[in-house]
């Protein structure tokens, strides 16, 4: 298996633009993690969901944030409109069962939004 | 909230030398504690994933031991090699949520 794969690896936009994170979670992996990671904040949870449902959005920061995730295979993240303060690197993890398994952390996107 | 400690907030060693790291946790209402390696400009992986009091897990030069009543882990590295250096991450469930400490930053110098 390939692992979890996240594209792009690297996004630069302007203030304002919409911005569109892609994560392809391991195959057979019923759950699937969006993290935000920042020197401030570390690392930190934003969406959760198991076999495709949205259980726990409780960290996305504001409306600005919205994740689908429309088949087993297929999960986005979506920034609109971006600020400059929504800079940092986002990951995608995937695990057989949730937060009490091991996960397995795409190679991440590093988003700046000047 | 749930919060998990890590200490220190980084580390400098010699190549060679051993070194362990804590990571504090609430004891009440227990599942998990995760270990993750984090190297720089790649993804956090699991080292350990450890459920039960007392338990002790190895992996190399790596070990890592478990007490759940008193809400500590310990992470060793035994020889410390330029290679081991990363920021180690622990982790504990919270619902449906992993919560993460800051990490324990090490550098290992030849």
């Amino acid at each position: 298996d390939a692992g979890v794969i996240q594209s792009p690896r690297h996004e630069v936009t302007e203030m304002g633009q919409e911005v569109t994170l892609r994560c392809k979670p391991i195959s057979g992996h019923n759950s699937l993690f969006w993290y935000r990671q920042t020197m401030m904040r570390g690392l930190e949870l934003l969406i959760y969901f198991n076999n495709n449902v949205p259980i726990d959005d409780s960290g996305m920061p504001e409306d600005r944030f919205s994740a689908k995730m429309p088949n087993a295979s297929f999960s986005t993240l979506k920034i609109q409109p971006s600020e400059p303060r929504d800079s940092a690197v986002y990951f995608c993890a995937s695990s057989t069962s949730g937060s009490r398994d091991e996960q397995f952390f795409g190679p991440g996107t590093r988003l700046t939004v000047l | 909230i749930l919060n998990v400690e890590q200490s220190p907030q980084s580390l400098h060693v010699q190549e060679g030398d051993s070194t362990n790291f804590t990571c504090s946790f609430p004891s009440s209402n227990f599942y998990a504690l995760h270990w993750y390696r984090w190297e720089t400009a790649k993804s956090p992986e699991a080292l350990f994933v450890m459920t039960l009091n007392g338990d002790e897990k190895k992996k190399g030069r790596i070990s890592a031991t478990l007490n759940t009543k008193e809400g500590y882990s310990y992470l060793y590295i035994k020889g410390s090699q330029p290679e081991d250096s990363a920021t180690y991450l622990c982790a504990t469930p919270a619902g449906t949520a992993l919560i993460f400490g800051k990490g324990t930053t090490l550098s290992v110098s030849s």
